[in-house]
């Protein structure tokens, strides 16, 4: 079964320090998440994206994320400047189409630590 | 705001018991709803899914789930579990009209007892 796959499987960095999170979504998919799980906490809807641009997105995704889909395959989140409260376990999901019609398939997820 | 709770943070249960989660929602409208299992140490998977017609709803691993709207519930049963579904169990939902965007419960964390 085709699958969603994320690298790094962990990161470390530095507070305000620059990270860039990146997912491979199933090939055929068009759209396109964030979500992140802070330890102990529920997992949070960040930012949703279609067609070469954000559809929807959070009061977490601030100026300090931002997303992009550099190439055919590649869908990264990057956070410019990393806070201590940064720190939780990020998933990236894809569908091949919108929620009405198809359920979002998960990576493994990044943990990543802000020291 | 729409949100889930789910009312177990951790269930403890032996093998053969019957299992029921429970999950609620607040949101008026129309709704997709999900719940995924995440296995230790692996990714997040769809059990199961509600978009329309019987609202008693089968998925995998002989997980069912049943909507009541009236109740704006959607709690996931099992009548018997085996150690293998040992895992954290996510209800999920997806407000017509809002978007693709996934509201989770906090997650309820089944251990298994052989």
């Amino acid at each position: 079964e085709p699958e969603v796959t994320q690298t790094p499987s962990h990161q470390v960095t530095q507070m305000g320090q620059e990270v860039i999170l990146r997912c491979v979504p199933i090939s055929n998919h068009l759209y396109f998440y964030w979500y992140r799980q802070i330890l102990g906490q529920k997992v949070e809807f960040l930012v949703s994206f279609y067609n070469n641009e954000i559809s929807e997105k959070s009061e977490i995704f601030d100026d300090q994320f931002s997303v992009e889909r550099p190439d055919g395959s590649n869908f990264t989140l990057k956070i410019r400047s990393t806070k201590l409260e940064d720190s939780a376990m990020y998933f990236c999901a894809s569908s091949d189409r919108g929620t009405r019609n198809q359920p979002q398939h998960f990576g493994d997820g990044t943990r990543l630590s802000i020291l | 705001a729409q949100s889930v709770s789910q009312h177990n943070h951790h269930v403890i249960l032996s093998e053969a018991a019957s299992l029921e989660l429970g999950c609620n929602y607040s949101y008026g409208g129309t709704v997709n709803l999900f719940w995924y299992v995440q296995y230790p140490g692996q990714h997040l998977q769809l059990l199961l899914k509600y978009f329309s017609g019987d609202p008693l709803v089968k998925g995998i691993k002989g997980f069912e789930a049943e909507f009541i709207k009236s109740k704006f519930s959607f709690n996931l049963r099992k009548p018997s579990v085996q150690w293998s579904d040992t895992a954290e169990y996510f209800c999920a939902v997806n407000a017509e009209n809002q978007g693709g965007k996934l509201i989770f419960g906090q997650g309820t964390e089944l251990s298994v007892k052989p």
